[in-house]
């Protein structure tokens, strides 16, 4: 039972590098997504996908990429990392179109840009 | 933007006591779902909510859906050290299907 996979846990940058956050999940659900967790502020979403070649932005897209070329992976780009994007981050995946699904989430990757 | 707002944020009772959580917006949702997060690791769903009105039980924890589906609330009856942790209320959205996160209710429970 895999559930939602995420790699790395833990990771370090200096501002300036890019790194890729991986994610897959093995449920076949159409709906993936990237949140960030500060503390005080909930969780709160960078992009989404309701299918393979389908992403769309959320709330706190900037300085990140997604693509989605497969059903089950979901990878997030920092671009050029910057102190500010220091957070927790976590991946979800869920069935789509049904009032009552479930998220399902990874066990976060937390970063720190120096 | 559309916000949840959860109160209150930090809650600290001892155990036995009963406590209620609250999560309002100004926006309709189609559901509403309530996710419990432990140190370390992602949110857990606890429950669904679909319909205005709606209440759920799940043994000492009560939640309810606002008639206007734009509220809710968690009631928590006898609390226990294991309830502890970082309680989330998420919102449904028509259409596009976003699951909007309230500000969350860290509590904890004082043997």
């Amino acid at each position: 039972n895999a559930g939602v996979t995420q790699t790395p846990k833990f990771q370090v940058l200096k501002t300036g590098q890019s790194m890729t956050l991986q994610c897959a999940q093995d449920m076949n659900h159409e709906y993936m997504s990237w949140y960030r967790q500060d503390p005080g502020m909930g969780l709160r979403l960078i992009h989404y996908s309701v299918g393979a070649g389908i992403t769309d932005q959320g709330e706190v897209p900037n300085g990140y990429n997604v693509s989605r070329s497969t059903t089950e992976d979901f990878p997030l780009r920092l671009l050029s990392a910057a102190p500010s994007q220091t957070s927790v981050y976590f991946c979800a995946s869920s069935y789509y179109g049904r009032r009552n699904t479930e998220a399902f989430f990874g066990q976060g990757t937390r970063l720190t840009v120096v | 933007t559309q916000l949840l707002e959860q109160s209150p944020q930090f809650l600290s009772i001892q155990e036995g006591e009963n406590l209620t959580v609250y999560c309002n917006s100004s926006s309709v949702f189609s559901s509403l779902q309530w996710y419990r997060q432990e140190p370390g690791e992602g949110p857990v769903l606890l429950v669904t909510v679909v319909t205005g009105g709606e209440v759920k039980k799940l043994k000492r924890l009560t939640f309810q859906f606002g008639d206007a589906r734009k509220d809710s609330s968690l009631h928590i009856t006898a609390a226990q050290p294991g309830d502890t942790g970082l309680y989330l209320c998420a919102g449904l959205n028509f259409g596009n299907e976003k699951l909007t996160f309230g500000t969350g209710t860290r509590l904890t429970i004082i043997p």
